[in-house]
């Protein structure tokens, strides 16, 4: 299967900071990558899919890229509301897999 | 909106079984495929199960293999997981999820998702 290995695992940042989270694949997965938000007790939220789309009614200082091996999430400026957990998924082919998830924490 | 409303779930012993439900509303249910995902306490994401829009293609995750099935009534807008020969490690909390559509394309990602129901496998 292909793995989807995230790093950091957490990372501590400021409100206001420019934020990025790395998603590699253990193979090409092209651009089949979705990254989600999940809060403590929630369901997760989409954020990004097709690598760089960003789903309807999130905010904009959200966006991914990448292609291949290789992709990212950016938060342009970490606001308060941001504190989370957030997961990359890859849906090439089956099955499916997430990244381990890296965890957005107050600095 | 979209609802989706996970029910079934509870304590069951190794080796039992338990089905759960999913509860649509809010779009056209038959039009969308549709998943299973879970999360162990604590851990991360693990897609377990997809089913077609017309209920005619199912995939599984290796590990459930042959022992969860997954099904879906288009009349009633529901989707069912049963898993039986059900094991400590399937001790999580269950998500059904929607694939993502957007201007007439469907991708495999998941845009909307239940609250969950909890699974705990234990004796």
């Amino acid at each position: 299967d292909i793995q989807m290995t995230q790093s950091p695992s957490t990372l501590s940042a400021s409100v206001g900071d420019r934020v990025t989270i790395t998603c590699r694949a253990s193979q090409s997965v092209s651009t089949w990558v979705a990254w989600y938000q999940q809060k403590p007790g929630k369901a997760p939220k989409l954020l990004i899919y097709k690598a760089s789309s960003l789903e309807s009614g999130v905010p904009s200082r959200f966006s991914g890229s990448g292609s291949g091996t290789e992709f990212t999430l950016t938060i342009s400026s970490l606001q308060p509301d941001d504190f989370a957990t957030y997961y990359c998924q890859r849906y090439n082919s089956f099955p499916w897999t997430f990244g381990q998830g890296t965890k957005v924490e107050i600095k | 909106e979209v609802q989706l409303v996970e029910s079934g779930g509870g304590l069951v012993q190794p080796g039992g079984s338990l089905r759960l439900s999913c509860a649509a509303s809010g779009f056209t249910f038959n039009s969308y495929s549709m998943s299973w995902v879970r999360q162990a306490p604590g851990k991360g994401l693990e897609w377990v199960s997809y089913i077609s829009s017309d209920g005619t293609t199912m995939y599984y995750t290796d590990s459930v293999k042959g022992r969860f099935t997954i099904s879906r009534d288009n009349v009633k807008n529901s989707l069912f997981l049963q898993m039986n020969s059900l094991r400590a490690e399937d001790t999580a909390i269950y998500f059904c999820a929607r694939a993502c559509c957007t201007g007439g394309t469907c991708y495999a990602c998941f845009d909307s998702w239940g609250q969950g129901t909890l699974v705990t496998v234990s004796s």
